[in-house]
């Protein structure tokens, strides 16, 4: 089976600094890649995915993340964040079944 | 769209009752899936269904039972309820299996073993 680790388990930063949330998996089969947000008491959003073809992906608040399948990541990036952005993110790898990882809470700060 | 719905919202149960957590989907997805979600875990897949009438189990089955009777709806029965239990379950489903395409998440339900 596949396994994803995120390797921050928290990263506060400030409002309109650049974040990069790590994320690396491992699988022996060919995977799709996603970010899932959750805000405080709510279920899972889908932030952004990876199936196939180019492998920088954006999503419409943006963030990006790139797939880099020699290094087998898949890093979230913001070159400047919000202070709406403060949830957490969660890397999810699909190959036989579904994987997530440990979740990365992101503070930003005034 | 009602979405993902789950009910109820909070559960606290006594070491060894028996429960059943609903989830609905009004969106004709064909998959479903039950994870549970604990601190410092993520996300873990408990079972899923690719249609009505099938089922399978996920990474951590054991102690859950699951059918799918309907389209719409894939409850979560807790058999004998342990402390380990302890957890916020959601209820996704998708059109792809996993969400190739999404993945729509229910609220959850917040359950305390005691």
């Amino acid at each position: 089976a596949q396994s994803v680790t995120q390797l921050d388990s928290q990263v506060p930063v400030f409002e309109e600094a650049p974040v990069e949330l790590r994320c690396n998996y491992s699988s022996s089969v060919s995977v799709y890649l996603f970010w899932y947000v959750q805000y405080p008491n709510q279920g899972l959003q889908l932030l952004l995915k990876y199936l196939s073809g180019s492998t920088l992906v954006k999503s419409i608040n943006g963030f990006e993340a790139e797939f880099n399948k020699s290094q087998t990541s898949f890093h979230l990036r913001k070159p400047s964040v919000h202070i709406s952005d403060t949830a957490e993110y969660f890397c999810a790898v699909r190959g036989n079944d579904m994987r997530f990882g440990a979740g990365t809470r992101l503070t930003v700060k005034p | 769209n009602a979405g993902v719905t789950q009910t109820p919202k909070f559960q606290v149960l006594k070491t060894g009752q028996s429960m059943t957590l609903q989830c609905a989907q009004d969106m004709n997805h064909e998959y479903m899936s039950w994870y549970r979600q604990d601190p410092g875990m993520g996300l873990r897949l408990i079972h899923y269904s690719v249609g009505a009438g099938i089922t399978d189990q996920g990474e951590v089955p054991n102690g859950y039972n699951v059918s799918r009777s309907t389209t719409e709806d894939f409850p979560l029965r807790l058999l004998s309820a342990a402390p380990s239990q302890t957890s916020v379950y959601f209820c996704a489903s998708s059109y792809g299996q996993f969400g190739a395409g999404e993945q729509f998440f229910g609220p959850g339900t917040r359950l305390t073993v005691l």
